[in-house]
């Protein structure tokens, strides 16, 4: 079955400092891989796809097949990324995208 | 506003009760997805439709039921209630059905069921 681990529920850093949001999954298939972002009082949103291998906001993630990872770092946070955090794997071998498996998620905290 | 919408925000009701959730789509997209967000298990895709049909089905109880309307709005149905059925239900809908995209979410209805 298809699965996403989030290890960590909450992750705490200062401004300025590296962060890195884990991310496994398992997946027999060809996986396609998100980071959905949910900030204060707003919607879940899309913050990158592996596909497109783009930097959103500082973040970005790398698909690692072999270690069935993919992790989202950013060099030097902000207070403003202070958020939840999903991962996120479509598991519907490109048949529809929207069947995604979410991880639990995980809360971002960045202290000034 | 031209996003997902999604009503009642708030709903609380008791066990054995049937409630109906709405959602509106973006303008233009075809693609209705709902999932189910509970304390215990997560974020966990429910159903899809396209266009009016059923396109994908998940961990979707036989008590629920989906539908998408001509106009493209979706409703999601749940009937029987109970305690764990309580949840926040999010509506996300999207402009192609298959390759990679972007799902853009409602607010979510969050059901109490006591």
């Amino acid at each position: 079955a298809q699965r996403v681990t989030q290890p960590e529920k909450l992750l705490s850093v200062f401004k300025g400092a590296p962060v890195e949001l884990k991310c496994n999954y398992s997946y027999s298939g060809s996986p396609e891989l998100f980071w959905y972002v949910q900030y204060s009082r707003q919607r879940l949103q899309l913050l990158l796809r592996h596909i497109s291998r783009e930097s959103i906001k500082g973040f970005t993630a790398d698909l690692n097949k072999g270690e069935t990872s993919f992790h989202l770092k950013k060099p030097f946070a902000q207070e403003e990324d202070s958020a939840m955090y999903y991962c996120a794997l479509n598991n519907a071998g490109g048949t529809s995208y929207g069947k995604l498996t979410f991880g639990q998620g995980t809360i971002l905290t960045v202290h000034p | 506003d031209s996003g997902v919408t999604q009503t009642p925000k708030h709903l609380i009701t008791a066990t054995g009760q049937r409630v109906t959730l709405r959602c509106s789509p973006r303008s233009g997209d075809l693609s209705v997805y709902w999932y189910q967000q509970s304390l215990d298990q997560g974020l966990q895709f429910l159903i899809q439709y396209y266009n009016g049909e059923e396109r994908a089905k998940g961990n979707i109880l036989e008590r629920f039921s989906a539908q998408q309307f001509p106009d493209l709005h979706s409703e999601l149905n749940l009937s029987s209630l109970e305690l764990g059925d309580s949840a926040l239900y999010f509506c996300a809908s999207s402009a192609r059905t298959s390759g990679g995209g972007e799902l853009f979410f409602g607010e979510g209805s969050r059901l109490t069921v006591l």
